[in-house]
Formats: structure tokens, C-alpha cells, sequence
């Protein structure tokens, strides 16, 4: 199993761009999730998802939309890349049932820069 | 709503040292507690997890006990090395139906040889 994968690592952007950065889990989790790490404030979370075709709003939504059209995948799209985007992103995948449910998996992160 | 709070840090050791990371917590009914640690530059991984009061985690010489009396989840380590300098995660998991884990903001640990 590759667990939970994250394409890019590294990402500059200009202000204005969009970009999509990728997520996608081997280990047929229901939940999955979007979170920003930023210094001296621990993991913020984006979006949330409990299965193909729902998705949900997290703590910090604004300027980010998601999708999940399969188990697998779930992107993160920023349509107009601000400043304030800065960040380190983290996908996370769990399963919501069985001996080992919401222990989070998590992606090794993408780190973006806007200028 | 639930919470998580942790000990600010850095917490900054002598390898050898003994550590003690605290981590409080509050939710309904009886959530289910974690550690997660994320060395540099990678992502979190698991560390511990209790899921019920008085149950032990251990895991690489680290342990925390989820006591419920003081809804508390502190973990702690006999003796550190070097390579367990990491930011270290304190999360909890409410029972019901939550979805959603709540994470505290992180305690960095940095061990000196």
C-alpha cells in the first residue's frame, strides 16, 4: 500500500493563479480530509469528505473548493491563489468504522508559496 | 464544542532527559485520544491511542494514559533520544458519530545531544 499520496510537494504560485493539488488514498477510506498547517497554529481543517459524492465545509473553507468523484481521490482546488494561501497542505484519509476507525492516515504535504 | 489543549512549546531536553508533554482535553461522553507525531518536513503519523478510560498507549518507549477523571492525556517518555525531536500532536475523537478529530496545536520537542 502507498497509503495517502500527495502530488505536488513543492508548488509556487503568483497571485491570481489557480492550481489543484492532488490527494488520493490505496486503502478504500471512507473519510478523507484537507488541512493547512501554518506556524503557531496548529492544523486547520479545509474540507471533509464522508464518501464518493459528499463533501463538506471545514474550519477555514473560503477560497478552496474540493470534489470527490471517487473513493480515492480527493482534490483541493485553489481558484484564485492569494498571499494568505501560503501554507503547508496536508491530506488525511480514515475509516469511519472497524477496530482501527478515525486513526487518521496522513500525506507527506505540499508546500505552497504565492507571491 | 470538543477541545484539545496541549503544553506550549518548545520543549527543549538533554538527550536522556525525561519528558512529559501534558494534554487536556474536554468533549461529551467518552472520545477517544491519540498522540501524533510529525518529524521534519514529513507528515503525522500515529503514535498512540487509548480508547477508553484507563487504558494505556505505548508505542517506540512512549506512553499516556487516558485518565477521565482529570480528562487528561499527558504522554510521556523515560528517556529521549535525539531522534525524537518532532512536533507532537494530542487529538481526540469523539463517540457518536463524529467525523471530525480535534487536534491540539502541537508541542515541539527538541533534544540536544
Amino acid at each position: 500500500n502507498a497509503g495517502v499520496t500527495q502530488t505536488p510537494k513543492f508548488q509556487v504560485l503568483k497571485t491570481g493563479q489557480s492550481m489543484t493539488l492532488q490527494c488520493a488514498q490505496d486503502m478504500n477510506h471512507e473519510y478523507m480530509s484537507w488541512y493547512r498547517q501554518d506556524p503557531g497554529m496548529g492544523l486547520r481543517l479545509i474540507h471533509y469528505s464522508v464518501g464518493a459524492g459528499i463533501t463538506d465545509q471545514g474550519e477555514v473553507p473560503n477560497g478552496y473548493n474540493v470534489s470527490r468523484s471517487t473513493t480515492e481521490d480527493f482534490p483541493l482546488r485553489l481558484l484564485s491563489a492569494a498571499p494568505s494561501q501560503t501554507s503547508v497542505y496536508f491530506c488525511a484519509s480514515s475509516l469511519l468504522a472497524g477496530s482501527s476507525y478515525n486513526e487518521q492516515f496522513f500525506g507527506p504535504g505540499t508546500r505552497l508559496t504565492v507571491l | 464544542g470538543d477541545s484539545v489543549t496541549q503544553m506550549e512549546g518548545p520543549v527543549t531536553l538533554s538527550e536522556e532527559a525525561f519528558l512529559t508533554i501534558n494534554c487536556t482535553y474536554t468533549a461529551t461522553g467518552y472520545p477517544s485520544l491519540f498522540w501524533y507525531v510529525q518529524y521534519p518536513g514529513e507528515g503525522l503519523q500515529l503514535l498512540l491511542k487509548a480508547t477508553k478510560a484507563d487504558d494505556k498507549g505505548s508505542n517506540k518507549g512512549f506512553e499516556a494514559t487516558y485518565r477521565k477523571e482529570t480528562t487528561s492525556f499527558h504522554l510521556e517518555k523515560g528517556s529521549v533520544q535525539v531522534s525524537d525531536s518532532a512536533v507532537y500532536f494530542c487529538a481526540s475523537y469523539a463517540s457518536g458519530g463524529s467525523y471530525i478529530p480535534t487536534f491540539g496545536r502541537g508541542t515541539s520537542l527538541i533534544v540536544h545531544p
